[in-house]
Protein backbone atom coordinates (compact mmCIF):
# COMPACT_ATOMS: atom_id res chain seq x y z
CA UNK A 1 0.00 0.00 0.00
CA UNK A 2 1.40 3.74 -1.04
CA UNK A 3 2.00 6.28 1.40
CA UNK A 4 3.07 9.32 2.11
CA UNK A 5 5.57 11.46 5.07
CA UNK A 6 5.88 15.20 4.44
CA UNK A 7 8.94 15.92 6.68
CA UNK A 8 8.53 19.44 8.88
CA UNK A 9 4.62 20.47 9.62
CA UNK A 10 5.82 24.03 8.67
CA UNK A 11 8.64 25.69 7.02
CA UNK A 12 9.93 29.44 7.11
CA UNK A 13 11.89 31.00 4.72
CA UNK A 14 13.43 34.59 3.94
CA UNK A 15 11.84 36.57 0.99
CA UNK A 16 14.10 35.35 -2.13
CA UNK A 17 15.47 32.43 0.14
CA UNK A 18 15.66 28.74 -1.42
CA UNK A 19 12.38 26.38 -0.94
CA UNK A 20 12.88 22.96 0.21
CA UNK A 21 9.70 21.12 1.25
CA UNK A 22 10.34 17.07 1.82
CA UNK A 23 8.33 14.25 0.57
CA UNK A 24 9.17 10.39 0.86
CA UNK A 25 6.53 8.16 -0.32
CA UNK A 26 6.05 4.29 0.14
CA UNK A 27 4.67 2.48 -3.26
CA UNK A 28 4.31 -1.26 -3.97
CA UNK A 29 4.63 -0.22 -7.94
CA UNK A 30 6.01 2.56 -9.89
CA UNK A 31 4.06 5.52 -8.48
CA UNK A 32 2.23 8.79 -9.36
CA UNK A 33 3.42 11.85 -7.94
CA UNK A 34 1.66 14.92 -7.57
CA UNK A 35 2.25 18.27 -5.03
CA UNK A 36 -0.64 20.42 -4.38
CA UNK A 37 -0.95 24.06 -3.33
CA UNK A 38 -3.99 25.03 -0.97
CA UNK A 39 -4.33 29.40 -0.42
CA UNK A 40 -6.39 30.33 2.45
CA UNK A 41 -10.11 29.08 2.28
CA UNK A 42 -9.46 27.78 -0.82
CA UNK A 43 -9.46 24.05 -2.60
CA UNK A 44 -6.31 22.47 -3.33
CA UNK A 45 -4.94 23.11 -6.96
CA UNK A 46 -2.12 21.33 -8.55
CA UNK A 47 1.45 22.61 -8.33
CA UNK A 48 2.94 19.76 -10.74
CA UNK A 49 2.80 15.64 -11.16
CA UNK A 50 5.11 13.04 -12.04
CA UNK A 51 3.99 10.24 -14.46
CA UNK A 52 7.14 8.31 -15.15
CA UNK A 53 8.32 10.50 -17.66
CA UNK A 54 11.23 13.61 -17.27
CA UNK A 55 12.59 12.27 -13.09
CA UNK A 56 12.45 16.34 -13.13
CA UNK A 57 9.43 18.15 -13.54
CA UNK A 58 8.77 21.75 -13.48
CA UNK A 59 5.27 23.13 -12.17
CA UNK A 60 3.71 26.36 -11.95
CA UNK A 61 5.15 29.52 -10.27
CA UNK A 62 8.52 28.67 -10.72
CA UNK A 63 8.53 25.49 -8.57
CA UNK A 64 10.10 22.06 -9.45
CA UNK A 65 10.81 18.40 -8.11
CA UNK A 66 12.78 15.97 -8.50
CA UNK A 67 11.45 11.73 -8.34
CA UNK A 68 14.19 10.29 -6.97
CA UNK A 69 13.49 6.42 -6.78
CA UNK A 70 16.78 5.04 -4.91
CA UNK A 71 15.79 8.06 -2.02
CA UNK A 72 11.62 6.99 -2.41
CA UNK A 73 11.65 11.11 -2.36
CA UNK A 74 9.35 13.44 -4.39
CA UNK A 75 11.38 17.48 -2.82
CA UNK A 76 9.37 20.63 -4.29
CA UNK A 77 12.15 23.47 -4.70
CA UNK A 78 11.23 26.92 -5.98
CA UNK A 79 15.01 29.47 -6.29
CA UNK A 80 13.64 31.95 -4.81
CA UNK A 81 10.54 32.71 -2.30
CA UNK A 82 8.15 35.47 -2.81
CA UNK A 83 5.34 36.38 -0.25
CA UNK A 84 2.53 35.18 -2.79
CA UNK A 85 4.17 31.25 -1.90
CA UNK A 86 2.94 31.18 1.49
CA UNK A 87 0.44 28.31 1.16
CA UNK A 88 0.15 24.86 2.57
CA UNK A 89 1.43 22.29 0.07
CA UNK A 90 0.54 18.80 -0.12
CA UNK A 91 2.45 15.52 -1.15
CA UNK A 92 0.03 12.90 -2.70
CA UNK A 93 1.26 10.02 -4.16
CA UNK A 94 -0.82 7.69 -6.92
CA UNK A 95 -0.52 4.38 -8.27
CA UNK A 96 -1.79 1.40 -10.39
CA UNK A 97 -3.71 -1.06 -8.22
CA UNK A 98 -7.12 -1.07 -7.99
CA UNK A 99 -7.97 1.82 -9.74
CA UNK A 100 -5.31 4.91 -8.92
CA UNK A 101 -6.77 5.50 -5.24
CA UNK A 102 -4.90 8.78 -4.29
CA UNK A 103 -2.96 9.40 -0.12
CA UNK A 104 -2.33 12.65 0.59
CA UNK A 105 0.63 13.48 3.26
CA UNK A 106 -0.04 15.61 6.01
CA UNK A 107 0.96 19.06 4.50
CA UNK A 108 3.65 21.29 4.66
CA UNK A 109 2.78 24.71 5.47
CA UNK A 110 5.16 27.66 4.58
CA UNK A 111 5.29 30.97 5.81
CA UNK A 112 7.95 33.64 3.55
CA UNK A 113 9.09 36.61 5.32
CA UNK A 114 9.67 39.82 4.26
CA UNK B 1 -17.78 29.36 -13.07
CA UNK B 2 -16.18 27.34 -11.22
CA UNK B 3 -15.66 23.44 -12.00
CA UNK B 4 -16.27 21.86 -9.05
CA UNK B 5 -19.26 23.37 -6.61
CA UNK B 6 -19.91 22.41 -3.44
CA UNK B 7 -22.89 23.70 -1.02
CA UNK B 8 -22.91 24.69 1.45
CA UNK B 9 -20.09 26.25 1.76
CA UNK B 10 -20.41 26.99 5.73
CA UNK B 11 -22.47 25.02 7.77
CA UNK B 12 -22.81 24.73 11.77
CA UNK B 13 -25.29 22.18 12.82
CA UNK B 14 -26.00 20.46 16.19
CA UNK B 15 -25.35 16.68 17.46
CA UNK B 16 -27.47 13.84 15.91
CA UNK B 17 -29.03 16.35 13.39
CA UNK B 18 -28.63 14.53 10.07
CA UNK B 19 -26.64 16.86 7.56
CA UNK B 20 -25.85 16.43 3.57
CA UNK B 21 -23.36 18.42 2.06
CA UNK B 22 -23.73 18.60 -2.03
CA UNK B 23 -21.22 18.64 -4.93
CA UNK B 24 -21.70 18.87 -8.62
CA UNK B 25 -18.92 19.11 -11.28
CA UNK B 26 -18.92 20.58 -14.83
CA UNK B 27 -15.80 18.42 -16.09
CA UNK B 28 -17.30 15.02 -17.10
CA UNK B 29 -15.07 13.12 -15.09
CA UNK B 30 -16.36 9.98 -14.20
CA UNK B 31 -14.50 9.96 -10.64
CA UNK B 32 -15.55 11.60 -7.69
CA UNK B 33 -14.03 11.83 -4.26
CA UNK B 34 -15.14 13.40 -0.41
CA UNK B 35 -12.13 14.11 2.20
CA UNK B 36 -11.98 15.86 5.34
CA UNK B 37 -9.27 17.65 5.84
CA UNK B 38 -8.36 18.45 10.15
CA UNK B 39 -5.25 20.03 10.90
CA UNK B 40 -2.09 18.35 10.81
CA UNK B 41 -3.76 15.13 9.57
CA UNK B 42 -3.94 16.41 5.39
CA UNK B 43 -6.69 15.22 3.59
CA UNK B 44 -8.15 11.87 4.58
CA UNK B 45 -10.28 10.15 1.93
CA UNK B 46 -14.32 9.10 3.09
CA UNK B 47 -15.78 7.71 -0.12
CA UNK B 48 -15.21 7.42 -3.60
CA UNK B 49 -17.04 6.91 -6.91
CA UNK B 50 -15.29 5.70 -9.72
CA UNK B 51 -18.76 5.88 -12.01
CA UNK B 52 -22.39 6.14 -11.07
CA UNK B 53 -22.42 2.59 -10.37
CA UNK B 54 -19.57 1.95 -8.60
CA UNK B 55 -19.07 3.48 -4.94
CA UNK B 56 -16.08 2.46 -1.99
CA UNK B 57 -15.32 3.31 1.38
CA UNK B 58 -12.09 5.14 1.97
CA UNK B 59 -10.18 5.25 5.14
CA UNK B 60 -13.07 6.75 7.55
CA UNK B 61 -15.93 6.00 5.97
CA UNK B 62 -17.75 5.25 9.68
CA UNK B 63 -20.09 7.90 9.99
CA UNK B 64 -20.81 8.61 6.55
CA UNK B 65 -22.53 8.20 3.74
CA UNK B 66 -23.07 9.37 -0.05
CA UNK B 67 -24.86 9.21 -3.00
CA UNK B 68 -23.89 9.74 -6.60
CA UNK B 69 -27.01 11.03 -8.31
CA UNK B 70 -25.68 11.05 -11.37
CA UNK B 71 -21.96 11.72 -13.42
CA UNK B 72 -22.03 14.93 -12.21
CA UNK B 73 -23.47 15.05 -8.76
CA UNK B 74 -21.69 13.28 -5.53
CA UNK B 75 -23.48 13.77 -2.14
CA UNK B 76 -22.41 13.20 1.43
CA UNK B 77 -24.30 12.38 4.67
CA UNK B 78 -23.98 12.59 7.78
CA UNK B 79 -26.73 10.61 9.23
CA UNK B 80 -26.28 11.89 13.20
CA UNK B 81 -23.51 14.47 13.14
CA UNK B 82 -21.16 14.31 16.27
CA UNK B 83 -18.73 17.01 17.32
CA UNK B 84 -15.66 15.24 15.95
CA UNK B 85 -17.04 15.33 12.66
CA UNK B 86 -16.28 19.27 12.54
CA UNK B 87 -14.11 19.96 9.71
CA UNK B 88 -13.60 21.09 6.19
CA UNK B 89 -14.61 18.63 3.79
CA UNK B 90 -13.40 18.62 0.25
CA UNK B 91 -15.19 17.38 -2.92
CA UNK B 92 -12.84 16.76 -6.19
CA UNK B 93 -12.99 15.19 -9.29
CA UNK B 94 -10.02 13.26 -11.46
CA UNK B 95 -9.90 11.09 -14.66
CA UNK B 96 -7.89 8.25 -16.08
CA UNK B 97 -6.58 9.05 -19.79
CA UNK B 98 -4.41 6.85 -21.96
CA UNK B 99 -4.13 4.31 -18.21
CA UNK B 100 -2.32 7.47 -16.82
CA UNK B 101 -4.19 9.09 -13.66
CA UNK B 102 -4.92 12.70 -14.08
CA UNK B 103 -4.64 15.68 -11.25
CA UNK B 104 -7.52 16.04 -8.86
CA UNK B 105 -9.64 19.31 -9.00
CA UNK B 106 -11.04 20.25 -6.13
CA UNK B 107 -13.97 21.99 -4.99
CA UNK B 108 -13.93 25.35 -2.63
CA UNK B 109 -14.88 23.13 0.14
CA UNK B 110 -17.83 22.99 2.99
CA UNK B 111 -16.36 24.27 6.65
CA UNK B 112 -19.07 22.02 8.87
CA UNK B 113 -19.27 22.87 12.97
CA UNK B 114 -20.84 20.36 15.04
CA UNK B 115 -22.31 21.61 18.31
Amino acid sequence: AQSVTQLGSHVSVSEGALVLLRCNYSSSVPPYLFWYVQYPNQGLQLLLKYTSAATLVKGINGFEAEFKKSETSFHLTKPSAHMSDAAEYFCAVSEDTGGFKTIFGAGTRLFVKA
Amino acid sequence: DADVTQTPRNRITKTGKRIMLECSQTKGHDRMYWYRQDPGLGLRLIYYSFDVKDINKGEISDGYSVSRQAQAKFSLSLESAIPNQTALYFCATSEVAGGIIGEQFFGPGTRLTVL
